[in-house]
């Protein structure tokens, strides 16, 4: 399978601890998203990377939120003490540059629940 | 601010029958794309139509085509011969010049058998 991987699926967390998801884009897309989806809402962005640059940051990424994709493949999302506000689905995407589409690819997301 | 508008957080369909989906959005840009992306319960997002800004010719495949008006930054999708397998969530895209891609808060569509 060559599509976009996430991992957790799901993930249940105590409010103030850390939690850490993982997307794996498809093999030849240089670009990677992160959005984060409520029930009933539509994704938000929230950091997009170019290789390992990353671009833009939306400000609804915190300081307690961490993005990283230290070699242009993989990246992961890390959130700092946890907040109930912080359940959601986080979306990872991934897209190839030179496509002249703009297509995005996604995952099939991580869940998170703060208790 | 570039934003995508739905005004329709609810519609249903009678199976085989036809419907449409509103979408508007608010660019200051010429050169973009839209989509239409599809959610099932529980399921990825995956791509239904897209179509590129500077092409005036409305985009179809198979069942799902838009109705495009530029001018009036409107991008509606109709669903044609709708079947109980379209029921989903449905979201309008908008991206820019390939930067981020900015969604709209989605229709829900049920098909009624």
């Amino acid at each position: 399978d060559t599509g976009v991987s996430q991992d957790p699926r799901h993930k249940i967390t105590k409010r103030g601890q850390n939690v850490t998801f993982r997307c794996d884009p498809i093999s030849e897309h240089n670009r990677l998203y992160w959005y984060r989806q409520t029930l009933g809402q539509g994704p938000e962005f929230l950091t997009y990377f170019q290789n390992e640059a990353q671009l833009e940051k939306s400000r609804l990424l915190s300081d307690r939120f961490s993005a990283e994709r230290p070699k242009g493949s993989f990246s992961t999302l890390e959130i700092q003490r946890t907040e109930q506000g912080d359940s959601a689905m986080y979306l990872c995407a991934s897209s190839s540059f030179r496509q002249s589409t703009g297509e995005l690819f996604f995952g099939e997301g991580s869940r998170l629940t703060v208790l | 601010a570039q934003t995508v508008t739905q005004s329709q957080p609810e519609m249903s369909v009678q199976e085989a029958e036809t419907v449409t989906l509103s979408c508007t959005y608010d660019t200051s840009e010429s050169d973009y794309y839209l989509f239409w992306y599809k959610q099932p319960p529980s399921r990825q997002m995956i791509l239904v139509i897209r179509q590129e800004a500077y092409k005036q010719q409305n985009a179809t495949e198979n069942r799902f085509s838009v109705n495009f008006q530029k001018a009036a930054k409107s991008f509606s999708l109709k669903i044609s011969d709708s079947q109980l397998g379209d029921a989903a969530m449905y979201f309008c895209a908008y991206i820019p010049n390939n930067n981020d891609m900015r969604f709209g808060a989605g229709t829900r569509l049920t098909v009624k058998p």
